[in-house]
C-alpha cells in the first residue's frame, strides 16, 4: 500500500517566521512530488512541484527533495496570515510518466499568527 | 485565468438515487480526473480519463461509478446507486499534455447522501 505521511499539525508560527512542512513517502520509485495548498472548504491549489533531489525555490516557497530518504519538505519564508491553510503533499503513483494518479497525504494544517 | 468548473456546488440526494456530477475542464487540457475527499480525510484518486477512455481507476471506483465525456467540453461522474459512504467532496481536475501530472482542480461538488 503506497503511503504519503504528513504531520497533521496544527503547526503554528508567528508572522514573518519560516514555516517548515515535512512529508515522507513509501514508494521508492516515485518520481514526481507536489505541494498543494487547501483552504478550508476549498479545492487543492498547486503551489510547487519538484522532480530532482535538492532544492527548488519559487518566491517565498522552497521545496526540498531527498529521494534516498524518501522525504520531501516545503519551506515558507516570511510567513503571512494568508498562508494559513492545510498543505497537502502529493506523490505520483508509478509507473513513471503515468497520468495524474496522485497519492495525497492527509495534510499539515498551518496557522500563521499576526 | 482558465479554470476547471464544476456543477452543482452542492448536491443532496437520497440513498439509492443516481447522481451526475458535472465538470468542464480547462479547454486545452487532455487529461481529466475525479478525486474525492471525505470530510477530514485525504484527497483520494478515483479515475483518470484520456482519449475518451479510462486510463486508470482506483479500488474506490467500482461498478457503481462511471465517467463520460458526452461532448467536447463536459466531463461527468455518475454514481448509479448512492450509498451513505459516498458523501464527500468530489473534485474534478485536468492537466495538459506537456505537464500532465500538474493537476488543476475545480472547486468541487459537495455530495450529501441521506
Amino acid at each position: 500500500q503506497k503511503e504519503v505521511e504528513q504531520n497533521s499539525g496544527p503547526l503554528s508560527v508567528p508572522e514573518g517566521a519560516i514555516a517548515s512542512l515535512n512529508c515522507t513517502y513509501s514508494d521508492r520509485v516515485s518520481q514526481s512530488f507536489f505541494w498543494y495548498r487547501q483552504y478550508s472548504g476549498k479545492s487543492p491549489e498547486l503551489i510547487m512541484s519538484i522532480y530532482s533531489n535538492g532544492d527548488k525555490e519559487d518566491g517565498r516557497f522552497t521545496a526540498q527533495l531527498n529521494k534516498a530518504s524518501q522525504y520531501v519538505s516545503l519551506l515558507i519564508r516570511d510567513s503571512q496570515p494568508s498562508d494559513s491553510a492545510t498543505y497537502l503533499c502529493a506523490v505520483n503513483a508509478p509507473p513513471a510518466g503515468s497520468q495524474g494518479n496522485l497519492i495525497f497525504g492527509k495534510g499539515t494544517k498551518l496557522s500563521v499568527k499576526p | 485565468e482558465p479554470e476547471v468548473t464544476q456543477t452543482p456546488s452542492h448536491q443532496v440526494t437520497q440513498m439509492g438515487q443516481e447522481v451526475i456530477l458535472r465538470c468542464v475542464p480547462i479547454s486545452n487540457h487532455l487529461y481529466f480526473y475525479w478525486y474525492r475527499q471525505i470530510l477530514g480525510q485525504k484527497v483520494e484518486f478515483l479515475v483518470s480519463f484520456y482519449n475518451n477512455e479510462i486510463s486508470e481507476k482506483s479500488e474506490i471506483f467500482d461498478d457503481q461509478f462511471s465517467v463520460e465525456r458526452p461532448d467536447g467540453s463536459n466531463f461527468t461522474l455518475k454514481i448509479r446507486s448512492t450509498k451513505l459512504e459516498d458523501s464527500a467532496m468530489y473534485f474534478c481536475a485536468s492537466s495538459r499534455d506537456r505537464e500532465r501530472e500538474k493537476l488543476f482542480f475545480g472547486s468541487g461538488t459537495q455530495l450529501s447522501v441521506l
